[in-house]
């Protein structure tokens, strides 16, 4: 089982819906919680991070975190085409390592 | 402006010809790390620096090299390049965690790699 996981897509939908990312992870001890976007050819940006359970919104981005069923999700609202990137999910574990999952493509079509 | 800046962006080398990528930050940073991409594994890291003079390997060290002599810098070395280097390599850097500003880690722009 990798430490973290995420559907790899291409996950696809229309402009001005909602975009919704999971990734789940092994270490139950983590504590932070961390969303990159990586445009194709250009180094991963952050866009969110969590610690505590729940939500967490900024703009149109809210992350959302369940400790007890070990998954984070990243909501895009309102989806636009330059939303279109892999979004990688990034998690640092109990031992304080960063493990990245493989990403997931999203592509948002006018 | 913040950033990590890493050189060359591309390079294109045969094997077995020692070759250096630089990185470096003006953002003061203790931590600095060098990842590599590679389609369906993800990120990848390969060597990390706590501060200078402190490097430690991380999952996939083997065939590179760092050094961390000035905090600023913390070049990669592939003392023997092989084919199965070929890859996008990152290097990043981030400060020490704070409630405010989370565990935030800056990226370079990327170095694209080709070993022949």
């Amino acid at each position: 089982q990798k430490e973290v996981e995420q559907n790899s897509g291409p996950l696809s939908v229309p402009e001005g819906a909602i975009a919704s990312l999971n990734c789940t992870y092994s270490d139950r001890g983590s504590q932070s919680f961390f969303w990159y976007r990586q445009y194709s050819g250009k180094s991963p940006e952050l866009i969110m991070f969590i610690y505590s359970n729940g939500d967490k919104e900024d703009g149109r981005f809210t992350a959302q975190l369940n400790k007890a069923s070990q998954y984070v999700s990243l909501l895009i609202r309102d989806s636009q085409p330059s939303d279109s990137a892999t979004y990688l999910c990034a998690v640092r574990n109990q031992g304080g390592k960063l493990i990245f999952g493989q990403g997931t493509e999203l592509s948002v079509k006018p | 402006e913040a950033q990590v800046t890493q050189n060359p962006r591309y390079l294109i080398t045969v094997t077995g010809k020692k070759l250096t990528v630089t990185c470096s930050q003006n953002m003061n940073h203790e931590y600095m790390s060098w990842y590599r991409q590679d389609p369906g594994l993800g990120l990848r890291q390969i060597y990390y620096s706590m501060n200078v003079e402190v490097t430690d390997k991380g999952d996939v060290p083997e065939g590179y090299k760092v050094s961390r002599k000035e905090k600023r810098n913390f070049p990669l070395i592939l003392e023997s390049p092989s084919p199965n280097q070929t890859s996008l390599y990152f290097c990043a850097s981030k400060r020490r965690q704070t409630p405010l500003t989370g565990d935030i880690q800056y990226f370079g722009a990327g170095t694209r790699l080709s070993v022949l």
